[in-house]
């Protein structure tokens, strides 16, 4: 497909289980982001990559969090030790570049739906 | 200071009425001001989004107006439709970051045919 893809969709999980949740993001676009939407809120931003490096994870709320882009183009985030209130919807999103001259239009996946019981 | 502010939480408009929403912000090094659709189950996609050097931006039936000084902007759709059903998110970010985006709340709109 042409649009970023996320996987899984849904992933139920126990608390102080490990989760992996993949994106692959539009072809060619160089700009990967995450972000963490809550029930009812807006998204929050996690952390970007341009190319295989993170540019900004400022967002990831501790060291459970861990997000890799190994070859620039799929990325992996990684949630360690979960938790009750880790669960939301993991949004992934991708745009054709960054710095300067970032139209800032971001392409979003449709999630994925973590839930830990 | 990175804060967001939108309202209202939601909003019921009758088709072909026309649905205003607010946003505030706080932070004056922000400098790209898009207004997100999403649809359950779906993720946000760009609707239309405007930079502080422009008061107004029109795209059919969708203006975003922008008022620098009050530090506010809104989205004004016209002729509402029942398809426009969704949830809107305002967003900011700061100069050259232009994708790490604050979001607003959301506002929940509704038309009733």
């Amino acid at each position: 497909g042409a649009g970023v893809s996320q996987t899984p969709s849904n992933k139920v999980t126990e608390k102080g289980k490990y989760v992996e949740l993949r994106c692959d993001p539009i072809s060619g676009h160089t700009a990967l982001y995450w972000y963490r939407q809550s029930l009812g809120q807006g998204p929050e931003f996690l952390i970007y990559f341009q190319g295989t490096g993170a540019a900004d994870d400022s967002g990831l709320p501790n060291d459970r969090f861990f997000a890799v882009r190994p070859e620039g183009s799929v990325s992996t985030l990684k949630i360690q030790r979960t938790e009750r209130g880790d669960s939301a919807v993991y949004l992934c999103a991708s745009s054709l570049f960054s710095g300067g001259g970032n139209t800032g239009e971001l392409f979003f996946g449709e999630g994925s739906r973590l839930t830990v019981l | 200071q990175q804060q967001v502010k939108q309202s209202p939480q939601s909003l019921i408009v009758q088709k072909g009425g026309i649905s205003i929403i607010n946003c505030a912000y706080e932070n004056t090094a922000f400098d790209y001001f898009p207004w997100y659709q999403q649809f359950p189950g779906k993720g946000p996609a760009l609707l239309i989004a405007i930079r502080p050097d422009v008061s107004e931006k029109k795209e059919g039936r969708f203006t975003i107006s922008f008022n620098k000084s009050a530090k506010q902007f809104s989205l004004h759709i016209m002729d509402s439709q029942p398809g426009d059903s969704a949830t809107y998110f305002c967003a900011a970010s700061p100069y050259n970051q232009g994708g790490k985006l604050i979001f607003g709340q959301g506002t929940e709109l509704s038309v009733k045919p």
